[in-house]
Formats: structure tokens, C-alpha cells, sequence
């Protein structure tokens, strides 16, 4: 099966501790994206990639990093210098930049209390 | 900031009726697309419409798009329980090299 894979499902976490969101795909696609839903709002990007060893920040990087050492991997930390953690992170990925539809993980809900 | 706004914010019908969702963007466009959510979910990719084109459709959904209001319409025909999801619409904002999602409008039918 192709498809774009994230995990865990959910997440919890204390106060202070930096935690990594796995994202994997197998669609052969260049280009991937994270973003951010807080409950009722739309998608807020964090990061994307369209290269391997190559990533740029989107609108809300701070707090946040990634890395791309493989093409079908792009892994996000959320550090503890991230204000406001908790919220639903979505992984997604593309054969391109922006005008290609996208493709979405089913997402993982991180919870620091 | 936000490119789309879709409206309304909410939207409930019964199940046999058509469902219409609007969305509004700031700058041009290449190309807008529109996603599904299901609750708790990831998105699903439903349409996606170029800039030089007025209208689409696939299956019972219909899109229109209007470039001189920076404009935009979903129409779900004969709509279904299954249809209940928030739906997103997401533009290139010019040839950008990401999306940008609006805010959703949250679709609710009725059996």
C-alpha cells in the first residue's frame, strides 16, 4: 500500500521534554510538509522540504525542527522552547511544490501537560 | 496570514439536500484546491481547480471558481450522513511554493 504513514497516534508528554513525531512515506514524493490544527482553526505550516537535506520554515517554525536525511522521512521536534505544544500535527507530502495536491498522515495529538 | 476564508464557519442540513460552502482568498492564484477532514482525521484531497478554469466537477461535488472576485464555491449534491466532515480549501497564493488553508466550514447532515 502507498500512503504516508505518522505515529504515534497520540502523545503524551511533560512540561519541558522534547519530543519527535515520526512521518514516513512511500509515495516517492520530493516535497513534504508539517503543520499544526488547534481545535476549530485551519492548518498553520511549521515546515516543509522539497529536497532531501534542504528544508525552509513556514508561518510558526519557532519552538519547532525538523530534518530530512531521507527522501520518504521527514521527522519534526517539538522542543520545549514551543510555547503552546499541545495541539493535532498533521504530515503531508506532494510529487511537487505548492500547486500539487497533497497528501496527509493521519495525524498525531500531542498532549504536554 | 490567511489566504482562504470559507463560509459559513458551520453548516447543517438533512441528508437528500445539497450542501454549498464558499471561499474567498486575497492574492491571485494558480490553482485552489479543496480538502475533507474527517473528524480526529488527515485530509483528504477532493478537487483541485487552475486558475484558468471556471468550473469542475467529480462525483456528486462541483466547483466553481471565480477569479475577478477571488472567489470560490463547493457544491455537495444529494449530500449523505458520510459527508459530515470540516472542509478546507487551500490556495498557492501565486505560485508559492506551500498552501495555505482557511479556517473550514463544518458540514453536519442529518439522516
Amino acid at each position: 500500500d502507498g500512503g504516508i504513514t505518522q505515529s504515534p497516534k497520540y502523545l503524551f508528554r511533560k512540561e519541558g521534554q522534547n519530543v519527535t513525531l515520526s512521518c514516513e512515506q512511500n509515495l516517492n514524493h520530493d516535497a513534504m510538509y508539517w503543520y499544526r490544527q488547534d481545535p476549530g482553526q485551519g492548518l498553520r505550516l511549521i515546515y516543509y522540504s522539497q529536497i532531501v537535506n534542504d528544508f525552509q520554515k513556514g508561518d510558526i517554525a519557532e519552538g519547532y525542527s525538523v530534518s530530512r536525511e531521507k527522501k520518504e522521512s521527514f521527522p519534526l521536534t517539538v522542543t520545549s522552547a514551543q510555547k503552546n505544544p499541545t495541539a493535532f500535527y498533521l504530515c503531508a507530502s506532494s510529487i511537487g511544490r505548492g500547486m500539487y495536491e497533497q497528501y496527509f498522515g493521519p495525524g498525531t495529538r500531542l498532549t504536554v501537560t | 496570514s490567511q489566504q482562504g476564508e470559507e463560509d459559513p464557519q458551520a453548516l447543517s442540513i438533512q441528508e437528500g439536500e445539497n450542501a454549498t460552502m464558499n471561499c474567498s482568498y486575497k492574492t491571485s492564484i494558480n490553482n485552489l484546491q479543496w480538502y475533507r477532514q474527517n473528524s480526529g482525521r488527515g485530509l483528504v484531497h477532493l478537487i483541485l481547480i487552475r486558475s484558468n478554469e471556471r468550473e469542475k466537477h467529480s462525483g456528486r461535488l462541483r466547483v466553481t471558481l471565480d477569479t475577478s472576485k477571488k472567489s470560490s464555491s463547493l457544491l455537495i449534491t444529494a449530500s449523505r450522513a458520510a459527508d459530515t466532515a470540516s472542509y478546507f480549501c487551500a490556495t498557492d497564493a501565486g505560485g508559492s511554493e506551500k498552501l495555505v488553508f482557511g479556517k473550514g466550514t463544518k458540514l453536519t447532515v442529518n439522516p
